[in-house]
């Protein structure tokens, strides 16, 4: 069964450092996300994205994230200058279809700023 | 507004018995849905109820949605170790991008 991978599944960094977290969405998806979980907290969205474009984005995602396709396959989060509050677990998903409603996760990326 | 809120917050049964969580949410909805996340891993979709539909089932799982109280819960029928695991709410707000999820409900099954 087709899945969403994300790698690291773990990666540590210093705080101003920039980190790039990857994902792979399912092959014939279109519409990609990010949503974070900081430990022992909700699941938040963070960036929607379809067609090369940033489609909506919550107030946590500020310039120091961006996304892109850099070609067919990944989709990647890059945060320019991490800080301490960065730290939590980073889910990408992806869909075939919106209004369909189901967005498919990967197994998350969990991030540790020092 | 916070969208989804289960409760409750933790819950502990025993192999073989029945699991019941809840789910609030306060703006309208298009479609609600149901995740299990498994201690730190990625989030797996259960199933998904439209704001059209009373109840719908799969396998041992049982949704129902009452639009008119906005809430929703998941039924687990003999539930198994196995099924422990946090379980949360979701849905869309203002369009199909953005899903808002509930704090979650810890649900440990002893065997």
């Amino acid at each position: 069964e087709p899945e969403v991978t994300q790698t690291p599944s773990h990666q540590v960094t210093q705080m101003g450092q920039e980190v790039i977290l990857r994902c792979v969405p399912i092959s014939n998806h279109l519409y990609f996300y990010w949503y974070r979980q900081i430990l022992g907290q909700k699941v938040e969205f963070l960036v929607s994205f379809y067609n090369n474009e940033i489609s909506e984005k919550s107030e946590i995602f500020d310039d120091q994230f961006s996304v892109e396709r850099p070609d067919g396959s990944n989709f990647t989060l890059k945060i320019r200058s991490t800080k301490l509050e960065d730290s939590a677990m980073y889910f990408c998903a992806s869909s075939s279809s919106p209004a369909s409603g189901e967005q498919f996760f990967g197994p998350g990326t969990r991030l540790t700023v020092l | 507004s916070q969208q989804g809120e289960e409760d409750p917050q933790a819950l502990s049964i025993q192999e073989g018995e029945n699991a019941t969580m809840n789910c609030s949410y306060k703006t309208s909805i298009n479609n609600l849905q149901w995740y299990r996340q498994n201690s730190g891993r990625g989030l797996v979709h259960l199933i998904l109820i439209r704001s059209n539909e009373r109840e719908k089932h799969s396998g041992r799982l049982r949704v129902t949605l009452d639009t008119s109280k906005k809430s929703s819960s998941l039924l687990i029928t003999a539930s198994r170790a196995a099924d422990t695991a946090s379980y949360f709410c979701a849905s869309f707000s203002g369009g199909y991008n953005k899903l808002i999820f509930g704090a979650g409900t810890r649900l440990a099954v002893h065997p």
